[in-house]
C-alpha cells in the first residue's frame, strides 16, 4: 500500500534556529497536508495544500506541494519552544486519492525546542 | 465550524472486558465521521469510516467494531479487548480531516 515516509525521524534545535523536513512517497498524492500533535492531544491541521508547486504560509510555518506530486515540505522560522510536537504529513489514500477524512499518515518528526 | 467531542479521555481496562468509545460532533449535519488509532506516538491508521447512520466500513480487519446510531453520534466498541488494542484512538471528522482528543486506551 501507499506509505509516506517522513526525515528526519526527530530533532533536536535551539530556540530560534530554522527547522526543515520533508515527506516523500512513491505514489502520486492531489493534496498534501501537514499536522501538529502535542502530547495527550488529536493532531492539529497546519497547512493544506492541494496544488503542485504551491507554496503555503501559516505564521512562521511554510509548506510546499512538489512538483513531481511525490514529496512536500514543511519549514519553521525561527523556532520557539510552543513549536514542540510531533509533525505528521498526510494525504488521500490510494493513488490520486480525493478523500480528505481517509488519509495515510507519516510516521511524524518529532521535534524538540531547547530554551 | 466543527468540533469533535471524545470520552473518556483514558481508559484502563482488563483483557476480556468490552469497549465502548464515543465520539459527538457539533456544527454540521450529516457529517464524515472517522475512528483513527495512533500506536507508541507514531502514525495514524484509520479503522472504520461512515458516511451516515448505520453506515460502517471497516479498514483493516480486527477485534474492533464501530456504529453509527445518530447522525452527530460515533462509537467505537469491543466485546472482548486484547492487549493489542492498546493505542490512543482519535474521532475525526469535516474536510480536511479534524480531530478530538483522543481516548488514550491501555488493556492490561
Amino acid at each position: 500500500g501507499q506509505q509516506l515516509n517522513q526525515s528526519p525521524q526527530s530533532m533536536f534545535i535551539q530556540e530560534g534556529e530554522d527547522v526543515s523536513m520533508n515527506c516523500t512517497s512513491s505514489s502520486i498524492f492531489n493534496t498534501w497536508l501537514w499536522y501538529k500533535q502535542e502530547p495527550g492531544e488529536g493532531p492539529v491541521l497546519l497547512i493544506a495544500l492541494y496544488k503542485a508547486g504551491e507554496l503555503t504560509s501559516n505564521g512562521r510555518l511554510t509548506a510546499q506541494f512538489g512538483i513531481t506530486r511525490k514529496d512536500s515540505f514543511l519549514n519553521i522560522s525561527a523556532s520557539i519552544p510552543s513549536d514542540v510536537g510531533i509533525y505528521f504529513c498526510a494525504g488521500p489514500q490510494g493513488a490520486g486519492g480525493t478523500s480528505y477524512g481517509k488519509l495515510t499518515f507519516g510516521q511524524g518528526t518529532i521535534l524538540t525546542v531547547h530554551p | 465550524s466543527q468540533t469533535i467531542h471524545q470520552w473518556p479521555a483514558t481508559l484502563v481496562q482488563p483483557v476480556g472486558s468490552p469497549l465502548s468509545l464515543e465520539c459527538t460532533v457539533e456544527g454540521t449535519s450529516n457529517p464524515n465521521l472517522y475512528w483513527y488509532r495512533q500506536a507508541a506516538g507514531r502514525g495514524l491508521q484509520l479503522l472504520f469510516y461512515s458516511v451516515g447512520i448505520g453506515q460502517i466500513s471497516s479498514e483493516v480487519p480486527q477485534n474492533l467494531s464501530a456504529s453509527r446510531p445518530q447522525d452527530r453520534q460515533f462509537i467505537l466498541s469491543s466485546k472482548k479487548l486484547l492487549l493489542s488494542d492498546s493505542g490512543f484512538y482519535l474521532c475525526a471528522g469535516h474536510s480536511p480531516l479534524h480531530f478530538g482528543n483522543g481516548t488514550r486506551l491501555t488493556v492490561t
